[in-house]
């Protein structure tokens, strides 16, 4: 099964600051998903890739799929970016779900 | 607006009591899962379903069971609760091809 590395653990930052956390995977993926979960508990999707980058407001994520390796930026960080961030990643066919890093807690402080 | 919804999103029960968690989403998807989350700690799959009477367990060992009776709701049972059940338990869906997922709130649950 795959595993998935993600760093750092933890990081706190000041606001305004450019947040980059990265993740790196050991086997053949047919997709990344960087998602974000509030202290609620609950889940939200930002990103899923297979190639290059993509970009939503102030949330930037890039995988290089010959390196097994994937980076989630965000520019001009603030207070409400604060959360865990989770890479995970789905093997290619069947429904088997995805497979989970352990989370980046990221902490913005103003 | 959330398309995926569990109930209840916080259960303190008893040891030994039988405990339902509901899920169901209202966007046709295929495929659901549960997933279980102590805290701190990365999520693991307990269950998924391809779709109508179809379930199967997952990576991580669990005394729960399924039932995908119908292609919206996917509840997931402990017959007998017990405190190493204490967890948070997610339910996610998507749908056939290159698409992503959708996670609900979350049931926090503590057994006591």
């Amino acid at each position: 099964k795959n595993e998935v590395e993600q760093s750092p653990q933890n990081l706190t930052a000041q606001e305004g600051e450019f947040i980059t956390i990265n993740c790196s995977y050991s086997v053949g993926i047919s997709a990344l998903h960087w998602l974000q979960q509030h202290p609620g508990g609950g889940i939200v999707s930002l990103f899923m890739l297979s190639s290059g980058k993509k970009k939503h407001g102030r949330l930037i994520a890039t995988i290089n799929i010959q390196e097994k390796h994937s980076s989630l930026h965000i520019t001009a960080s603030h207070p409400r970016d604060s959360a865990v961030y989770i890479c995970a990643v789905e093997s290619g066919g069947g429904a088997d779900g995805l497979t989970f890093g352990k989370g980046t807690h990221l902490i913005i402080q103003p | 607006e959330a398309d995926i919804y569990q109930t209840p999103r916080y259960l303190v029960i008893g040891t030994g009591k039988k405990i339902t968690l509901e899920c169901s989403q209202t966007m046709g998807h295929d495929k659901m899962y549960w997933y279980q989350q102590d805290p701190g700690m990365e999520l693991h799959l307990i269950h998924y379903s391809y779709g109508v009477n179809s379930t199967e367990k997952g990576d991580l060992s669990s005394e729960s069971t399924v039932s995908r009776i119908r292609t919206e709701h996917f509840p997931l049972t402990l017959e007998s609760a017990r405190p190493s059940h204490t967890s948070q338990y997610l339910c996610a869906s998507s749908r056939t091809g290159n698409y992503g997922y959708t996670f609900g709130s979350g049931t926090r649950l503590t057994v006591v």
